[in-house]
């Protein structure tokens, strides 16, 4: 069975620049969640998505947003991208947003930006 | 924030039991306790769950204390390739996101 899977896995970005990063979840999964990971603050929540609706959404800016298509897959983008922007972005996937049904995340995209 | 705290680091050697602690004396009810661990440039890896009672599956076992403020991730023979950091988490589907990550604890195994 196919793991989550994240692209692409490292990108270079200049200060001011948008990026779009991709998720795919496992097959039957319909729930998405976004991480943002960095050495200072470790993981941090972004958002969840569940059947194309964002479900929850942590303290991020309004730079940051998401969605989720039909086929579960899901997207972030983030704009005016800035320096402490960089970080590792995690995807996970859980069969259901139910407290009890683990997630599963994919290895992450690596953004730095310059 | 759904806060728990572990220790920093932990050591064991290899093939020894290791015993990870996790106090969480802010639970409620329904918030179920999960473990994640994170390998070195890999995402976090879904260890085991429970709610109320001890749980066991290939990877480890969970021990619940009676009262839920605390728990214990059980690693029956450590291997090198359990070293790694451990994530203690309640799940309570909040606003701010059903996990909230903590420091979670360094793992060392030594050979």
């Amino acid at each position: 069975k196919a793991g989550v899977t994240q692209t692409p896995r490292y990108l270079i970005k200049t200060r001011g620049q948008q990026v779009t990063l991709s998720c795919s979840p496992i097959s039957g999964h319909r729930s998405v969640s976004w991480y943002q990971q960095t050495p200072g603050q470790g993981l941090q929540f972004l958002f969840e998505y569940f059947s194309e609706t964002q479900r929850n959404k942590g303290n991020f800016p309004g730079r940051f947003s998401g969605r989720q298509f039909s086929n579960s897959r899901s997207e972030m983008n983030v704009s005016t991208l800035e320096l402490g922007d960089s970080a590792l972005y995690l995807c996970a996937s859980s069969l259901g947003t139910a407290r009890n049904q683990p997630q599963h995340f994919g290895d992450g995209t690596r953004l730095s930006i310059l | 924030d759904a806060k728990t705290t572990q220790p920093n680091s932990m050591e064991s050697n290899e093939e020894e039991p290791v015993h990870l602690p996790c106090n969480h004396s802010t639970i409620s009810g329904t918030d179920y306790i999960h473990w994640y661990r994170q390998l070195p440039s890999q995402g976090p890896e879904y260890v085991i769950h429970g709610l109320t009672s001890n749980v066991n599956n290939r990877m480890a076992s969970l021990a619940i204390a009676e009262d839920r403020k605390s728990s214990t991730l059980i690693l029956h023979r450590a291997t090198l390739r359990d070293a790694a950091v451990y994530y203690c988490i309640l799940d309570r589907g909040s606003t701010l996101g059903r996990l909230y990550f903590g420091r979670g604890t360094q793992l060392t195994v030594w050979p």
